[in-house]
């Protein structure tokens, strides 16, 4: 099964840009990533799904303009634009298996830090 | 508005067991296959089960199998987790979300300790 590799930290100024990368593992190159937002105290929100063509199908409810994806490789990509204070979040990218006991992975997660 | 709410958790003993339900609304949950997911403390998210639609189709992690059960009944339209032979390494926060995992509950949390 594909493993999901996630840098642990970002950071960013407010109104700055940010990048956070997940790369999936070796071999994996046509799998699909689901981002998702966590806020403190909350649970998941699903913020897109990201191929090596961008992205795939809709952003999730209320997501804004200043999300957005990319897929290169091995590595699905996503984008925050003018960073916001409600940005500050960790943020988790999934992967479909589809069947079997790793139906579903993901990757450790990226908390950012609104500076 | 798409909706769903966990509840069951609480503290319970290692070797005891506990049920978790999700009541769902807002969408028509007999057409969607729903998942179980976990999060430890101060952890990343764990997949921990999947049921198909109609309920024909489950899936278990390596970490719970033989000791959880994945079930749904779609007339209540409600998700179900029953968890037997808890263990330390159980405790989360458990959250029940559609698959694909687009709609998430605010989650229920379990803690398994003596």
């Amino acid at each position: 099964q594909p493993v999901l590799t996630q840098p642990p930290s970002a950071s960013a100024s407010l109104g700055a840009s940010v990048t956070l990368t997940c790369t999936l593992s070796s071999g994996y190159s046509n799998y699909k990533v689901d981002w998702y937002q966590q806020r403190p105290g909350k649970g998941p929100r699903f913020v897109m799904r990201v191929g090596t063509g961008g992205i795939v199908g809709s952003k999730g409810d209320g997501i804004p303009d200043r999300f957005s994806v990319l897929g290169s490789g091995l590595n699905r990509y996503l984008t925050i634009k003018n960073i916001q204070e409600e940005d500050e979040s960790d943020y988790h990218c999934g992967a479909d298996h589809g069947s079997g006991s790793n139906f579903v992975v993901f990757g450790g997660g990226t908390k950012l830090t609104v500076l | 508005e798409v909706q769903l709410v966990e509840s069951g958790g609480g503290l319970v003993q290692p070797g005891g067991s506990l049920r978790l339900s999700c009541a769902a609304s807002g969408f028509t949950f007999s057409s969607y296959e729903m998942n179980w997911v976990r999060q430890a403390p101060g952890k990343g998210l764990e997949w921990v089960s999947y049921i198909s639609s109609s309920g024909s189709t489950i899936y278990y992690a390596d970490s719970v199998k033989g000791r959880f059960t994945i079930s749904r009944d779609n007339a209540k339209n409600s998700l179900y987790l029953q968890m037997n032979s808890l263990r330390a390494e159980d405790t989360a926060v458990y959250y029940c979300a559609s698959h694909p995992l687009y709609y998430w509950g605010q989650g229920t949390l379990v803690t398994v300790s003596s």
